[in-house]
């Protein structure tokens, strides 16, 4: 299962919004509604933003939204803080050996 | 509360195994959940390895399943990792982290404990 692919980097000006895409296959983003998302900031543990493509944890803010369009998965950062800098992982499960693959991440500026 | 702790050795040699612990405090492994092991060389992206479930069932990542080994310690509340013949292409944050049953995201992470393969 090949990693799945998302632009390297992305920016906004505070108050902004950016859009990270996620690309996979039919194999995994767009066979099953099990997209999620992961922010992660310098030296810190992934935590999990969105998940099953739409949903978002209960603490995560509203600002946040996930949406898929056959095999590209996106995550949207409304209204861009200075606290949303960090690195963005998408996630999907994979059907074959009930896989879990990542993207290789979003570095997420805000300017 | 969940709180996960990873701990192990910070510097293995090459070729030889790598062994990690995670000790799991607000649940129990053997609380219908799966207890995955996550990696992220310095720099890199997130890479799964695999998840163990509280009744024994095993995922690996099939690019590292012949090296891999994970196994539960029900009287410690702690999940283990075993990587074997390691070279500096396995050097890397270990993250151990929790799935609910028939979900697919990781809900808790630990914080992640370095391991530098070097001689």
């Amino acid at each position: 299962q090949s990693a799945l692919t998302q632009p390297p980097s992305a920016s906004g000006s505070p108050g902004q919004s950016v859009i990270i895409s996620c690309t996979g296959t039919i194999s995994d983003v767009g066979g099953y509604n099990y997209v999620s998302w992961y922010q992660q900031h310098p030296g810190k543990a992934p935590k999990l933003m969105i998940y099953e493509v739409t949903k978002r944890p209960s603490g995560v803010p509203d600002r946040f939204s996930g949406s898929k369009s056959g095999n590209t998965a996106s995550l949207t950062v409304s209204g861009l803080q200075a606290e949303d800098e960090a690195d963005y992982y998408c996630s999907s499960y994979g059907g074959n050996h009930n896989q879990v693959v990542f993207g290789g991440g979003t570095k997420v500026t805000v300017l | 509360q969940v709180q996960l702790q990873e701990s192990g050795p910070g510097l293995v040699k090459p070729l030889d195994t790598l062994s990690l612990t995670c000790a799991v405090s607000g649940d129990s492994v053997t609380s219908s959940k799966w207890w995955a092991w996550i990696r992220q060389p310095p720099g890199k992206g997130l890479e799964w390895i695999g998840y163990v479930y509280s009744f024994g069932t095993i995922h690996y990542n099939p690019s590292l399943e012949s090296r891999v080994t994970m196994s539960l310690d029900t009287s410690n509340n702690q999940v283990s990792l075993r990587l074997t013949s390691v070279t500096a292409v396995d050097t890397a944050v270990y993250y151990c982290a929790r799935k609910l049953d028939s979900k697919t995201y990781f809900d808790f992470w630990g914080q992640g404990t370095l391991v530098t393969v070097s001689s």
